[in-house]
């Protein structure tokens, strides 16, 4: 399995409240995503980084936000948390645009 | 602009019965295609990889898929169910040189015994 570790693996917390979410790799691949997960959603895509310190919008980043000040760690922030953002967050990794993506366990985030 | 359907929601077969997942897609550009699995409270695991070099593609657990540009499709089938190949799977489309994948919304596979 590719190095890819997320925590917290689960979290409940109250509205309003900040979250940071948390992925780790030890591939050394150029790319990470941050992908959440509903039911009948499929996977839709957070944000994603190119880089150390390049990152870029996905398509539902709207109360997200990202960091990405080391190539191994990719961290993913919940401003203020709303209940619409209850959700499993997956983080995964490629080598390249065109390469496979390599995914992480997933966070259960529950927002009451 | 890209997207991708895939036409049943929920599949149930017998262990030992072929399987078939139905996925369609449309991109403006050559598409790249996936097949991912997504096992129980597991993350996604790639199970194949079309990107033009032929149009039969293998994958792991004994799974192909067929791209068939006339129709637009990427079906994924099996030969033969075994109770482990209980899970969801996903089609996912890439168009183009950027990053963006699209994801199917999933067809669960129940294999009864």
């Amino acid at each position: 399995d590719a190095g890819i570790t997320q925590s917290p693996r689960h979290k409940v917390t109250e509205t309003g409240t900040p979250v940071t979410l948390r992925c780790h790799q030890t591939e050394n691949h150029r790319y990470m995503y941050w992908y959440r997960q509903d039911p009948g959603h499929g996977l839709r895509l957070i944000h994603y980084s190119y880089g150390v310190k390049d990152t870029d919008k996905g398509e539902v980043s709207d109360g997200y936000s990202v960091s990405r000040s080391k190539t191994e760690d990719f961290l993913l922030t919940l401003e203020s948390a709303t209940s619409s953002q209850t959700s499993v967050y997956f983080c995964a990794i490629s080598a390249g645009v065109s390469e496979k993506l390599f995914f992480g366990s997933g966070t259960q985030l529950s927002v009451l | 602009a890209q997207s991708v359907t895939q036409l049943d929601s929920h599949v149930s077969v017998s262990e030992g019965t072929p399987v078939l997942l139905r996925c369609n897609y449309s991109s403006s550009y050559s598409p790249s295609l996936f097949w991912y699995v997504q096992h129980p409270n597991k993350g996604l695991q790639l199970l194949l990889k079309y990107t033009s070099a032929a149009t039969l593609v293998k994958g792991i657990n004994g799974f192909e898929a067929e791209f068939k540009k006339s129709e637009t499709s990427f079906h994924l089938t099996k030969p033969s169910a075994h109770m482990s190949d209980a899970a969801e799977y996903f089609c996912v489309v890439k168009g183009g040189s950027n990053y963006k994948l699209t994801f199917g919304k999933g067809t669960l596979l129940t294999v009864n015994p």
